[in-house]
């Protein structure tokens, strides 16, 4: 089984707009981090936002939160305002703590932002 | 000052050559990776090192030879290079079991 998956292969925003980008995850380990990424074409990886399986809360990071639904095992990706900037791909990640050199990553999702 | 660097960021060479890429990260973690993401965009992790010792071999062809020499060096080693090589490479680092990966700029690799 996968164990994280992105079924949005692209998505269409417009400028100033909310979009949520999908990440369903599987593990059957307890304790487990979730990542987001910004790929944007000039290649790099960027970092984005960290959720602890553990936290009460949503992770927060200016305008990127993680809408984090355990027993669903959901961590999407919420871009609020979104700006031409943020077209990219975005990868969802996990690392299950009991293998806590591996991180497991998704299929990615082309985010376009349109003016 | 770069976090983690890769030499070189473009890499275009002949089938059947050796060839080699280089990682540093200046971060003092203890985990590196090297990942291979093909044209799809798709991210495949190919060897981690821990503390310079071997921790993850996925499925790689063993023409594929990472090397180690400290903690905060994991090069990779490419004999007889194939068409099917060409991908962008990237090298990454962490904290055994805290924080994100962090990334280097990646190599372009063409094999022709």
């Amino acid at each position: 089984a996968q164990k994280i998956t992105q079924t949005q292969p692209g998505m269409f925003v417009q400028e100033k707009e909310a979009v949520t980008l999908d990440c369903t995850y599987d593990t059957s380990d307890p304790s487990y981090g979730l990542f987001w990424y910004k790929q944007p074409s000039s290649g790099e990886m960027i970092f984005l936002i960290y959720q602890g399986s553990y936290d009460q809360q949503n992770a927060t990071e200016g305008r990127y939160s993680l809408n984090f639904q355990k027993a669903r095992k959901s961590a999407n990706l919420v871009i609020s305002a979104s700006q031409l900037g943020d077209s990219a791909m975005y990868f969802c990640a996990m690392r299950e703590d009991y293998n806590f050199n591996k991180f497991y990553f998704g299929s990615g999702t082309k985010l376009n932002v349109k003016p | 000052d770069t976090a983690v660097s890769q030499t070189p960021k473009y890499l275009v060479t002949q089938m059947g050559n050796d060839k080699s890429i280089k990682c540093e990260q200046n971060l003092g973690h203890d985990t590196m990776y090297w990942y291979k993401q093909d044209s799809k965009k798709f991210l495949k992790i190919m060897f981690s090192y821990n503390n310079k010792e071997l921790i993850i071999n996925e499925t790689v062809p063993n023409r594929f030879s990472p090397k180690s020499p400290d903690k905060a060096h994991l090069n990779l080693h490419i004999n007889s290079l194939e068409l099917g090589d060409s991908a962008v490479y990237f090298c990454a680092s962490s904290q055994a079991q805290v924080g994100e990966q962090f990334f280097g700029p990646g190599t372009r690799l063409t094999v022709l």
